[in-house]
């Protein structure tokens, strides 16, 4: 089955700095990519998603870039807030999974004012 | 848009008994839905598959009989946890994804409840 690997798991950084978390998977037929913020005590939320066919999607400060070749995909945030402290998990998904997702263990994000 | 409500955000039960969990899609219609279980600062894992008018596709080492899943309408699927023990105290997530638009070759974005807080005691 799919196995991804998230790092790093804890990250600090200043406010207005970036952040950047990657990921890598090992299942070649996933072609699903999405990214979840999730708060303490709440469900992930997500954030932004990139599918197989592009290399790299944007949305305002959050940007996920995908390498299909090395099988891993980076979520990249700048001017980093302090409300963007939060769980951070990827995940991949493939039809062989039922498009389950499979989870990375999660970066621990404090952005520091 | 693509709200899951879940339901209840907290329970507190004594063990042996058994406690359902309610997750409904809100704003849209889910032919699946995905149970997970998140222990304090892991990452998800997937339990289940419930698929909407059928038997719900459990993952390995999850117990059928024991969490018993029910997908009876394409906005609502349920989790009962049966005669539970201390060890099944934990974060329990559902998530749903709308049906795909005709002829499109990718699945919609799946979306999660809030989660329940299950404490056995």
């Amino acid at each position: 089955g799919e196995n991804v690997e998230q790092h790093p798991s804890t990250l600090s950084v200043q406010e207005g700095d970036s952040a950047v978390i990657k990921c890598t998977y090992s299942d070649s037929a996933s072609n699903y990519f999405p990214w979840y913020k999730q708060e303490l005590g709440k469900g992930p939320q997500l954030i932004i998603d990139i599918r197989s066919n592009v290399g790299e999607k944007k949305d305002q400060r959050i940007a996920v870039t995908l390498n299909k070749t090395a099988k891993h995909f980076s979520l990249h945030i700048t001017e980093t807030q302090p409300e963007d402290s939060a769980v951070y998990f990827c995940a991949a998904s493939n039809l062989n999974s039922g498009y389950a997702l499979n989870f990375g263990k999660g970066t621990s994000l404090l952005v520091t004012p | 848009g693509a709200v899951v409500s879940q339901h209840p955000s907290r329970v507190i039960c004594k063990s042996g008994t058994s406690v359902k969990i309610e997750c409904r899609s809100l704003d849209f219609q889910a032919t699946t839905m995905f149970w997970y279980r998140q222990f304090p600062k892991q990452s998800l894992m997937l339990m289940a598959t419930s698929n909407e008018g059928s038997k719900a596709t459990y993952e390995q080492g999850v117990e059928k009989d024991k969490f018993l899943i029910n997908h009876a309408s394409l906005t609502l699927s349920t989790l009962t946890v049966t005669s539970a023990h201390p060890e099944d105290s934990s974060f329990y997530i559902c998530s749903a994804r709308p049906i795909a638009a005709p002829g499109s070759s990718y699945n919609s974005p799946l979306h999660f409840g809030n989660g329940t807080r299950l404490t056995v005691t």
